[in-house]
C-alpha cells in the first residue's frame, strides 16, 4: 500500500516564476491538505481540498493556489515566486476532512533564486 | 488566532532520563491535540493524539494529557532511548466543515548513550 507520494523531491526557481507542485494521496484517502516548513521551523497550514473543493485556508496570499482532481489526487500552485517562499512543502492525506489521523508525504523541498 | 507555543530546544538528555516536553495552545472551540515527531531523515508522522479535555494520549512510551483548564498538553516519557532522538512537534486541529492543523515551531531532542 503505497503512502503518501509528492513529485518533485527538490526543485530550483528563480524569483518571479510559476511552480506546481504534486501530492497523491494514500490509498483510500479524500482529503489532501498542504503545509509549508520553512527551515527550522513547524509546518504552517496553507489549505485542505475534499470534494474538488477548498474547505479551509490558512494565512497564506492568493499567489498560493490548489486543485484536486476526481483522482483526490492535488496540485499546490505558487505564482510570482519570492526568496521567502524557499521551503520544504508537504502534502498529507485523510479519509474526510474529519479524521483525525493525517499521513504525511516526504515534501517537495523548493529553493527560490 | 489559533497558536501552539512549545519549549525551545535543543533538549539533550542522557539515556534513560525523563522526558518532558511542555505545549500550550490558544485556540477557539474545542480542538484536538497532537504530537508529531519527525526523525532524522524520515517524514512528520502521528505520535499521539487526544481529541477532547482529560483524554490522554499515549504510543511507544510516550503520554499526554489534553489539560483545558492551562490549555497545556506536555508530552512526558520515563525512560527515553538514543532511538528517540529526533524533532517532536505539538499540533492543534481546529475548523467546521473544512480543518486546519496548526503546529508548534518545534523542539529538538538530543538522546545521549
Amino acid at each position: 500500500d503505497a503512502g503518501v507520494t509528492q513529485s518533485p523531491t527538490h526543485l530550483i526557481k528563480t524569483r518571479g516564476q510559476q511552480v506546481t507542485l504534486r501530492c497523491s494521496p494514500k490509498s483510500g484517502h479524500d482529503t489532501v491538505s498542504w503545509y509549508q516548513q520553512a527551515l527550522g521551523q513547524g509546518p504552517q497550514f496553507i489549505f485542505q481540498y475534499y470534494e474538488e473543493e477548498e474547505r479551509q485556508r490558512g494565512n497564506f496570499p492568493d499567489r498560493f493556489s490548489g486543485h484536486q482532481f476526481p483522482n483526490y489526487s492535488s496540485e499546490l500552485n505558487v505564482n510570482a515566486l519570492l526568496l521567502g517562499d524557499s521551503a520544504l512543502y508537504l502534502c498529507a492525506s485523510s479519509f474526510r476532512t474529519r479524521t483525525e489521523t493525517q499521513y504525511f508525504g516526504p515534501g517537495t523541498r523548493l529553493l527560490v533564486l | 488566532g489559533d497558536s501552539v507555543t512549545q519549549m525551545e530546544g535543543p533538549v539533550t538528555l542522557s539515556e534513560e532520563a525523563f522526558l518532558t516536553i511542555n505545549c500550550t495552545y490558544t485556540a477557539t472551540g474545542y480542538p484536538s491535540l497532537f504530537w508529531y515527531v519527525q526523525y532524522p531523515g524520515e517524514g512528520l508522522q502521528l505520535l499521539l493524539k487526544a481529541t477532547k479535555a482529560d483524554d490522554k494520549g499515549s504510543n511507544k512510551g510516550f503520554e499526554a494529557t489534553y489539560r483545558k483548564e492551562t490549555t497545556s498538553f506536555h508530552l512526558e516519557k520515563g525512560s527515553v532511548q538514543v532511538s528517540d532522538s529526533a524533532v517532536y512537534f505539538c499540533a492543534l486541529r481546529v475548523g467546521t466543515g473544512g480543518f486546519k492543523t496548526i503546529f508548534g515551531a518545534g523542539t529538538r531532542l538530543f538522546v545521549k548513550a
